[in-house]
């Protein structure tokens, strides 16, 4: 299948640092992007939708100046962490899926990104 | 809201056939079924995806009746690395594509 890449896969900051992390789809462009976020022990939680060349559709309780994603080509989004807190460590997670494929719904994961926010 | 219940957890022993049920009832004419395996600190990894009767690849099978408000992923013959949870999703093209993860299930095999 295809490959999708996050980096950092890891990184620990202070509280009140920003962090930004890369999600890129390696072999295919990615028309759509999502990002997701998981808590250890529970499922992924779908944070925001993100399409190219245009701004990202969050979900409800999602803070969207806290979790600012870009999305400027069709290889590349970021997801940037602002004046992040302990409450944000968590694993992050994009997926990427590309136009025009057979199935619908084909998405392919990052490896995820752990943050730990001391 | 999720749009699927699974079971939180099944155990196995190696070698075994696993069968692991997700109902959707709600489930809409345009949705596909989709289904991801998680590991620890990993991102999910695609397994299968249909849309009616049986389909089978490489590593499953997906079974989803007539009326498609369930459907069921077995798994043949597990061995110790198929432990990791299981993700039901469905979905459609109007939502662009987006998919709601319910609670998955965790699948324990043992020797």
């Amino acid at each position: 299948g295809a490959v999708v890449s996050q980096h950092p896969s890891r990184v620990i900051c202070k509280s009140g640092t920003s962090v930004k992390i890369e999600c890129r789809s390696l072999d295919f462009q990615a028309t759509t992007m999502f990002w997701y976020r998981q808590f250890p022990k529970q499922s992924l939680m779908l944070m925001a939708t993100s399409n190219e060349g245009s701004k990202a559709t969050y979900e409800q309780g999602v803070e969207k100046d806290k979790f600012l994603i870009n999305h400027a080509s069709l290889t590349l989004s970021t997801l940037t962490v602002t004046s992040a807190h302990p409450e944000d460590s968590s694993f992050y997670i994009c997926s990427a899926r590309g136009g025009g494929w057979g199935s619908y719904n084909e998405q392919f994961f990052g490896p995820g990104t752990r943050l730990t926010v001391l | 809201l999720a749009k699927t219940t699974q079971p939180i957890s099944m155990d196995s022993y190696e070698g075994q056939e696993v069968n692991i049920t997700c109902s959707h009832n709600n489930i809409a004419t345009n949705d596909y079924i989709t289904w991801y395996q998680q590991f620890p600190s990993q991102g999910p990894r695609f397994i299968i995806q249909g849309y009616k009767t049986k389909v089978t690849n490489e590593v499953a099978s997906l079974f989803i009746p007539a009326d498609r408000k369930s459907s069921t992923l077995s798994l043949p013959r597990v061995s110790l690395s198929d432990t990791a949870v299981y993700y039901c999703l469905v979905g459609d093209e109007k939502e662009g594509g987006k998919l709601i993860f319910g609670q998955g299930t965790e699948l324990s095999v043992k020797p």
